[in-house]
């Protein structure tokens, strides 16, 4: 069935170090990902999307990296802050069946230690 | 703030009664969602507004869902005999559809239902 899923629960980096989340998604009919920054008590914030004609796209310290062969997803944070700890949680979507829905894996939480 | 906006924040209710929460949209944004987030869990999708039509609902809605944007701006999710297992976040997110492809969605700051 439809699934997105991340490797890790939990990940550990010390400030100032590069940091990556992962993401493996089932459905091969998904065309468009979305990384989502969730800080306790709030509600996802946008950080960066793709699309499935993309293998790379970088945004402002956040590159997200696409591997459609093994169905694959990543979000690189560069030289991460103590504000980047948070939970971070990938989507998709099929967008060619124009539908809105968005499917969340369960999501990473990233401590960022001083 | 121009965001998505959602209120109540918090609602703490007793089994067996109604609630009903709010989600005002980003300006122009013609699509809006309903997503429900447990406690360690990625948000679950509810149901999509497309101006005032609801396009799709997702087997979760159960009969106790109700939700209605009227006038395709603000919209309204209602619980009806609410149950404990309703607890949860429950948030709403808006997006610009151009009518092709998929569109960025940005969430609101949820409302925090507790069923007592």
């Amino acid at each position: 069935g439809e699934s997105v899923g991340l490797h890790l629960p939990t990940l550990s980096v010390q400030e100032g170090d590069n940091s990556i989340i992962n993401c493996a998604y089932s459905n091969s009919a998904s065309d468009y990902f979305i990384w989502y920054k969730q800080e306790s008590g709030k509600g996802p914030q946008f950080i960066i999307d793709i699309r499935s004609n993309m293998d790379k796209r970088q945004g402002q310290r956040v590159t997200v990296l696409l591997n459609k062969t093994v169905k694959h997803l990543s979000l690189q944070i560069a030289a991460t802050q103590p504000g980047d700890s948070a939970v971070y949680f990938c989507a998709e979507n099929i967008g060619s069946s124009n539908t809105g829905k968005l499917i969340f894996g369960q999501g990473t939480t990233l401590q960022v230690k001083p | 703030d121009t965001g998505v906006s959602q209120d109540p924040r918090h609602k703490i209710t007793k089994r067996g009664q109604n609630v009903t929460f709010r989600c005002d949209p980003i300006s122009e944004h013609n699509r809006l969602y309903w997503y429900r987030q447990t406690l360690g869990q990625g948000p679950e999708f509810l149901t999509y507004f497309q101006n005032e039509a609801q396009l799709e609902k997702s087997r979760l809605l159960s009969d106790r869902f109700s939700a209605e944007r009227p006038k395709g701006s603000f919209s309204t999710l209602e619980i009806q005999r609410t149950e404990q297992g309703d607890s949860a976040m429950y948030l709403c997110a808006s997006s610009h559809s151009r009518g092709a492809g998929t569109d960025t969605q940005y969430f609101g700051p949820g409302t925090r239902l507790t069923v007592l």
